[in-house]
Order: C-alpha cells, then structure tokens, then sequence
C-alpha cells in the first residue's frame, strides 16, 4: 500500500541553523510528492512539490528533491527563521490516480526555531 | 481570488448529536475533498465529491456522509456523534489535475 514516514519532532533549532526533516515513501509506481506547513490554528498550506524523479520542489528557501532510488523527498532549508516555527507534513498523491485526489499525509514533523 | 473557505471556525457538541460542516472551493475548482486531522497526527482522507458525486471513499464509517451542490460548495455531516471524532476537519479543492489547495478548517469538540 500507499504510505509516508516522516522523521519524528520535535526539531528545535537556533535561527539561521541548516533544516533537514526527513520524509521516505512507499508506492506503487511513481506518485507526486508534497511538502505541507502548518502554522499555528491554521489549515494547511501547500510548500512546495514534484510529480517526477530528480525533480527538484523550492518555494521561500525550502527545496526538497524528488529521490526515486531511495524512495525519499527530504526538506531542506539553509537557514531557518523563527517565522519557520511550525508543523511540516509530507504528502503524497498515488500515480495513476487520474480524478482521485485522496492524498496520503505522514504524521507531520513540529519545527521550532529559537531566536 | 479567495481561497477554500470553511464554515464554522469551531464547533462543540455532544456525544450522539449530529454536525454539517461547510466548505467553499477556490474559485475555478469542481472538486472538493475531505480530510479528518487528530491532534497531532497528519489529515486522514474521507471523501471526494465530483459533479455532485462521491467518488472515492476513505476507511470512515457511514456515520460521515457529504453532499455537493451545483456551485461546487459541499457539506460533511456526522451522525452520532463519537469523542473521537474531535479533531480539524479539513476541505481541500482542485480542478483537474492540479494541485489540491486547503481551507484553514473547523475544529470540532464533541464532549
């Protein structure tokens, strides 16, 4: 079946520390792959993605690489700011899903940076 | 262009009693989904709702019905209501094959 592991938080970091949050995948084929954030009492908003292999997602200094021969999207960021402070889900939607979007969530990975 | 919206905010009710939570797509999606999100756990997917039909249904029991009406807004609704099912309950919309994109969700308390 369709599932997403994600490295367990909380991951409580200085400002302007390098981020890696973890995110490995099984699928069958090959499906999209998401990052998510979620702020405090909000809903989810969409960080960045790749629909294929060595596709590479960025978005506000985030970038995660779509890695077919180890199964994994990693997140990275160079340097994080305290206004990163948040909860990282990974996603993915299966291949050969056309008119179905039931997406598939990790647990989600609490980030804290501290000034 | 405003984005998914949801109504209401947060909701409290008690065991047995029943919920319809609202839910508006972004402007130009067709498609609406619905996602249950326990605290601390990733959303878990219930149903999608197509040309006011559902197309797929996640593992939740017939408790949890929708409906989608012909401007695409849609309703979810649990009957008899369980302390388990405290938890966000997310819309998410899409039009073809784009990216799904979420509202910031109702927050529900059954006591």
């Amino acid at each position: 079946g369709n599932s997403v592991t994600q490295m367990e938080g909380p991951v409580t970091l200085s400002e302007e520390a390098f981020l890696t949050i973890n995110c490995t995948y099984t699928a069958t084929g090959y499906p999209s792959l998401f990052w998510y954030v979620q702020y405090p009492g909000e809903g989810l908003q969409l960080l960045l993605k790749a629909t294929k292999a060595d596709d590479k997602g960025s978005n506000k200094g985030f970038e995660a690489t779509y890695r077919k021969e180890t199964t994994s999207f990693h997140l990275e960021k160079g340097s994080v700011q305290v206004s990163d402070s948040a909860v990282y889900f990974c996603a993915l939607k299966p291949r050969g899903t056309s008119g179905t979007y039931k997406y598939i969530f990790g647990t989600g990975t609490r980030l804290k940076v501290l000034a | 262009d405003a984005g998914v919206t949801q109504s209401p905010t947060h909701l409290i009710k008690t065991r047995g009693q029943q919920v319809t939570l609202r839910c508006s797509p972004k402007s130009g999606h067709d498609t609406v989904s619905w996602y249950q999100q326990a605290l601390g756990q990733g959303p878990q997917f219930i149903f999608q709702y197509y040309e006011e039909e559902e197309r797929q249904r996640g593992n939740f029991p017939d408790r949890f019905s929708g409906h989608q009406f012909p401007n695409y807004s849609s309703e979810l609704n649990v009957n008899a209501l369980l302390l388990g099912d405290s938890a966000l309950y997310l819309c998410a919309s899409v039009r073809g094959e784009e990216t799904q994109y979420f509202g910031p969700g109702t927050r529900l308390l059954v006591l």
